[in-house]
């Protein structure tokens, strides 16, 4: 079944420490994106990347970092200078990445990161 | 800059009733498309429909229909005899062709809640 898996689903992290949110998708798919979501709140944009190797801030990256090594891996890492990194984070892909923008998104299950 | 609005933040409504559900957009971009997408209980966004900007048609789909309209940059979502399993979030998000591409823009999300 082809699909965005995201692990974990929970994760929990101690103040001043960096923790990665893995990615992967199996539809071949050129972009792939990552948004943060917060109760009540709509999708914001943290990084999206249209091409292996290549790819841009969003809306909210600050304190986030990412790498697209390999076309169906896009990790985010949450780093220590993110102020206030508990969310629901989701990561998604589309088909092309030049055309982007009249494809639809396909989503991973988020993984709800808590910050203690 | 491209925007999107959903004003109603929550509705309830009882099993078999019709709700509709808003969506106003802002944009420069003269080639652009629309999107809604469903957020059930268990987190992972779904695609509903696309539409491009310069077709109007409405759509149906089931108990799903789709009213497009530029002369009011509204996109707006209605649910003919609701039924307990549409309750979700629903979001609508709007994707341009210009400096944008491959980024879409979500609005802040419709809680539908059906009641039995």
């Amino acid at each position: 079944d082809g699909g965005i898996t995201q692990s974990p689903k929970y994760l929990f992290r101690k103040e001043g420490q960096n923790v990665t949110l893995s990615c992967e998708q199996n539809l071949n798919h050129d972009a792939m994106y990552w948004y943060r979501q917060d109760p009540g709140q709509g999708l914001r944009l943290i990084y999206y990347s249209q091409i292996v190797n290549d790819f841009q801030k969003g809306d909210i990256a600050e304190g986030y970092s990412v790498s697209r090594e390999k076309k169906e891996s896009f990790p985010l890492t949450v780093t220590s200078a993110q102020k206030n990194p508990t969310a629901f984070y989701l990561c998604a892909s589309s088909i092309s990445g030049g055309g982007a923008y009249y494809n639809e998104q396909f989503f991973g299950p988020g993984t709800r990161l808590t910050v203690l | 800059a491209q925007k999107v609005t959903q004003a109603q933040t929550e509705i309830s409504v009882v099993e078999k009733e019709d709700v509709t559900l808003d969506c106003v957009y802002e944009t420069r971009d003269t080639t652009y498309y629309l999107f809604w997408y469903k957020q059930p209980p268990s987190g992972e966004l779904v695609f509903l429909i696309r539409r491009n900007s310069f077709d109007e048609q409405n759509e149906i789909s089931g108990r799903y229909s789709w009213n497009f309209q530029k002369s009011t940059s509204s996109f707006n979502f209605t649910i003919t005899a609701s039924q307990v399993v549409d309750s979700a979030v629903y979001f609508c998000a709007l994707s341009e062709l210009g400096t944008n591409a491959g980024k879409s823009t979500f609005g802040d999300g419709t809680t539908l809640t059906v009641k039995p």
